[in-house]
């Protein structure tokens, strides 16, 4: 199974743009890469994600290396809201098993 | 939007006891799963069913089983809870079939065993 690796924490000041990394080196050619975040205390949220082309949406852009071992989760102007553990995930099979690494804690500061 | 919805949002129950969480989606999603999550080892997944009568063990089934009699219900369910299953329980779905779809989220269930 392709496995992600991401740094455990992050800080980012608000109104900056947050930038989070993924590395998925074992990532095979039909596999998406996933971005998800939780919340405290809550069910995890999708954000965002792509196979190969850079992906943007109302709350992130995905930057996917040409050689697809690696990508980066923009977040434009963080928000104190966008506080959260953010996960990079590679698809596991057509059935929609994920699994999860431990993500990145992003804290937002003022 | 798709509507995952887990029926407790905190539960307590005493070592021993049978229990049941249940999780019901309204999106007519074919995949549905139950992951645990505790700190410092993320979420961790205990079964899954990709059809009704369906189920399949995750990474952790141990101490749990799973019922799917109905395509939009997914029931965990703890034998004999032990304090170790404290923990919080999420209930996930997709509609199955291609690769590009996502996974939506309930808001979990905290169980917490005494």
């Amino acid at each position: 199974d392709a496995k992600t690796t991401q740094p455990p924490s992050m800080d980012c000041a608000e109104g900056r743009a947050a930038n989070l990394p993924c590395n998925h080196s074992t990532i095979s050619g039909n596999e998406y890469v996933y971005w998800y975040r939780q919340i405290h205390s809550q069910g995890p949220q999708y954000i965002i994600h792509g196979l190969k082309n850079n992906e943007t949406n109302e709350m992130a852009s995905l930057i996917i290396t040409e050689d697809r071992k690696s990508s980066t989760l923009i977040l434009p102007h963080a928000t104190l809201r966008d506080t959260a553990v953010y996960y990079c995930i590679v698809r596991v099979d057509q059935g929609g098993k994920l699994i999860f690494g431990q993500g990145t804690e992003l804290s937002v500061k003022p | 939007d798709v509507k995952v919805t887990q029926s407790s949002r905190y539960l307590v129950k005493r070592t021993g006891e049978k229990v049941f969480l249940e999780c019901v989606q309204d999106m007519d999603h074919e995949n549905m799963f139950w992951y645990r999550q505790d700190p410092g080892l993320g979420l961790r997944l205990i079964y899954f069913s990709y059809d009704v009568k369906m189920k399949e063990k995750g990474d952790i089934p141990e101490g749990y089983s799973v019922s799917r009699e109905k395509k939009e219900r997914f029931s965990l369910i703890l034998e004999s809870a032990s304090t170790n299953q404290t923990s919080m329980y999420l209930c996930a779905s997709i509609s199955g079939g291609r690769a590009n779809e996502k996974l939506f989220f309930g808001s979990g269930t905290q169980l917490s065993v005494l």
